[in-house]
């Protein structure tokens, strides 16, 4: 079974709009999970770091005001696309690293936006 | 700057062949290597990992292959099977990056009946 639930898988928003992604940790608790951006074929960017408790750690040239984290428990981390243009139309990834277990992270299912 | 780097951004072979992935890095400080498969709009799923001790890790029908001095690794498949089809990523982090992964841009991979 899915170690790591993100959802929704997909979202079509106008623009102007906000939209939430939650990434939920389903076997263990995460101190940190991993938020991530795929534009079609590139790699995975990371985005930021969210932490549990406290502020997200943001990668240079992410605008934290644009994508805000919210790590209120162990087990859920949230993504909020503030104010969404079209080209903020991405796949976004969520993982939660297992620090040790053999696999370093498992990936959420991701979440395709579509800003129209 | 790219510190990770997949060159073949596709690379297609024959059911039963050999399957060779390609990955490169440039930041030594690297001390750990994964290798994920990734299918179309789904998150990556992870195939193989290695330590920067070793040079070899095998799993069944994948093994990573890693050449320190070179900062160069790699993914085999044999033999090669149509549902390994994918596009596959070659990540690393240091071990005090916090996990913290960076990956290349992936290669797709065909395998063809």
């Amino acid at each position: 079974g899915a170690v790591v639930s993100q959802h929704p898988s997909r979202v079509i928003c106008k623009s102007g709009t906000s939209v939430k992604i939650e990434c939920r940790s389903l076997d263990f608790q995460a101190t940190t999970m991993f938020w991530y951006r795929q534009f079609p074929k590139k790699s995975l960017m990371l985005m930021a770091t969210s932490n549990e408790g406290s502020k997200a750690t943001y990668e240079q040239g992410v605008e934290k005001d644009k994508f805000l984290i919210n790590h209120a428990s162990l087990t859920l981390s949230t993504l909020t696309v503030t104010s969404a243009h079209p080209e903020d139309s991405s796949f976004y990834i969520c993982s939660v690293p297992t620090r040790g277990l053999g696999t370093e992270a498992f990936f959420g299912q991701g979440t395709r936006l579509t800003v129209v | 700057d790219q510190q990770v780097k997949q060159n073949s951004p596709s690379l297609s072979v024959q059911e039963g062949r050999i399957s060779i992935l390609n990955c490169d890095y440039t930041n030594s400080m690297f001390d750990y290597f994964l290798w994920y498969k990734k299918y179309p709009a789904e998150g990556p799923t992870f195939l193989i990992s290695i330590s920067s001790i070793k040079d070899k890790n095998e799993d069944g029908r994948f093994t990573v292959f890693l050449n320190k001095s070179a900062k160069h690794l790699s993914l085999h498949i044999v033999p090669s099977q149509p549902g390994d089809s994918a596009v596959y990523f070659c990540a690393a982090y240091s071990g005090g990056s916090n996990y913290k992964l960076t990956f290349g841009k992936g290669t797709l991979l065909t395998v063809n009946p």
